[in-house]
């Protein structure tokens, strides 16, 4: 059940700068939640936005939700090397809880 | 948030053999997940677990292959049937966080290789 779908693109980026990955789905969401798993293991819920938010911030992320578009962006800033993972963004429809992961950005921050 | 261990994180198992994967939730849950993460790929989920009543399974996951248990409120297991090395994957559980906006949390995933 594939619902969110990042840019498949590898990030890598120096420490200290930003990086910005981006995620579509297709169908009406409830919400929509952005996950990091390290090397293979279980995932860590990051942030998530509901379907009647625009922008939410927590810490050095920052989401945006644009439901006309049907898209997702997830900005991680000032970068570290402890930020290389895999990101995953996740959708959530109405009337179910089961999440739907798109493909997974991976990011790399070199020191 | 709810902690969920999860259990074994890895092994390597022979064709034709079962392995049963547990999950125990230090707080009680109503719903449960599993998902599999084949190698380099995003999470696939398998069957939604409810204390009480079967599991109900996506498109492409049968009972028979994949019998799931839940018998209260904190614990599931997941058994990956009768192996292929097509079921090296990883195997994670997950949980509807209790409170609202909490997201899920997942198990520390099962690591498969089957031989």
């Amino acid at each position: 059940s594939q619902q969110g779908e990042e840019d498949p693109q590898a990030l890598s980026i120096q420490e200290g700068e930003n990086a910005t990955m981006n995620c579509s789905y297709k169908t009406s969401i409830n919400n929509l939640q952005w996950y990091r798993q390290n090397s293979g293991r279980g995932l860590v819920h990051l942030i998530l936005i509901r379907s009647n938010e625009r922008e939410k911030h927590s810490g050095r992320l920052r989401v945006t939700l644009d439901t006309s578009k049907k898209s997702s962006s997830l900005l991680i800033t000032a970068s570290r090397a402890a930020d290389t993972a895999s990101y995953f963004c996740a959708t959530v429809s109405y009337g179910n809880n089961r999440l739907a992961f798109g493909k997974g950005n991976q990011v790399v921050v070199i020191p | 948030s709810a902690v969920i261990s999860q259990k074994p994180s890895r092994d390597i198992c022979q064709r034709g053999t079962s392995l049963t994967i547990q999950c125990q939730v230090d707080s009680q849950v109503t719903m449960m997940f599993w998902y599999r993460q084949q190698p380099g790929q995003s999470l696939t989920l398998i069957a939604t677990a409810n204390q009480g009543s079967e599991a109900t399974y996506e498109s492409g996951f049968v009972i028979d292959k994949f019998p799931i248990s839940r018998p209260n409120l904190t614990f599931s297991t997941l058994t990956v049937s009768n192996m292929s090395p097509e079921d090296s994957s990883i195997y994670l559980c997950s949980a509807v966080g209790a409170r609202e906006g909490e997201g899920y949390t997942f198990g520390s995933g099962t690591r498969l290789t089957v031989v």
